[in-house]
């Protein structure tokens, strides 16, 4: 069974510059998940889609983040402008959404942003 | 608003010994607790998830132990080995999340042959 997989691995850009990733999760996985994880900390969740809807999007900064799943596979996430502070690996992860003490997420090696 | 911990941030060992990592949650109403791993410059690999209902879960030399009550978790790795150096992420799915993982900061292991 083929993975969850990102691209780019990785990306510079300078500040105020746009920069998009790309996901494609498993085949059959509804749900698809955004997370940032940033130098020391642990993935924070940015948004979450089931199927091609937005399920919670609450701590995704809308001002510069969008993200879009057309068609309820591949998610493309966009950061324009970008800002220093937006410099870490940005995951993207996928499940089958079963029973919630069941529920498993599957993670992509990641994009990693270094925004100068 | 769940909060999970992990204690210690980091840990260094001689290869073979037996090691423990904690984590705690502040929230006790969760569905379940899963324990990754996480190499550099790669994504995340779940080892053992806990449902609410289980105290317990072992696969191999990791045994993951859940005490939903007093909102913590322990991981034991027994016989470590230098393959085994890698962060160590401790995350909940909380009741009314929509199924969002919650994690802690890390424990970053290293094992020393």
């Amino acid at each position: 069974e083929a993975g969850v997989a990102q691209s780019p691995r990785y990306k510079i850009i300078e500040k105020r510059q746009s920069v998009a990733f790309w996901c494609n999760p498993i085949s059959g996985h509804a749900t698809l998940y955004w997370y940032q994880q940033i130098l020391g900390q642990g993935p924070k969740l940015l948004i979450q889609f089931q199927n091609n809807g937005v399920v919670d999007d609450s701590q995704l900064p809308k001002d510069r983040f969008s993200a879009e799943r057309l068609k309820g596979v591949d998610s493309t996430l966009k950061i324009q402008p970008a800002k220093l502070e937006d410099s870490a690996v940005y995951l993207c992860a996928s499940s089958l959404t079963r029973l919630a003490n069941q529920e498993t997420q599957y993670f992509g090696p990641g994009t990693r942003l270094l925004v100068l | 608003k769940q909060e999970v911990t992990q204690i210690p941030a980091a840990l260094s060992v001689p290869e073979g010994e037996n090691l423990v990592l904690n984590c705690s949650f502040t929230d006790s109403a969760i569905y379940n607790l899963q324990w990754f791993r996480q190499d550099p410059g790669k994504g995340l690999t779940s080892l053992l998830l806990i449902q609410s209902s289980q105290r317990e879960q072992t696969s191999g030399r990791l045994n993951a132990s859940l005490d939903k009550s007093s909102g913590r978790s322990t991981l034991y790795i027994a016989a470590s080995q230098p393959g085994d150096s890698a962060t160590y992420l401790c995350a909940v799915i909380s009741g009314g999340s929509n199924y969002k993982l919650t994690f802690g900061k890390g424990t970053l292991l290293t094992v020393n042959p």
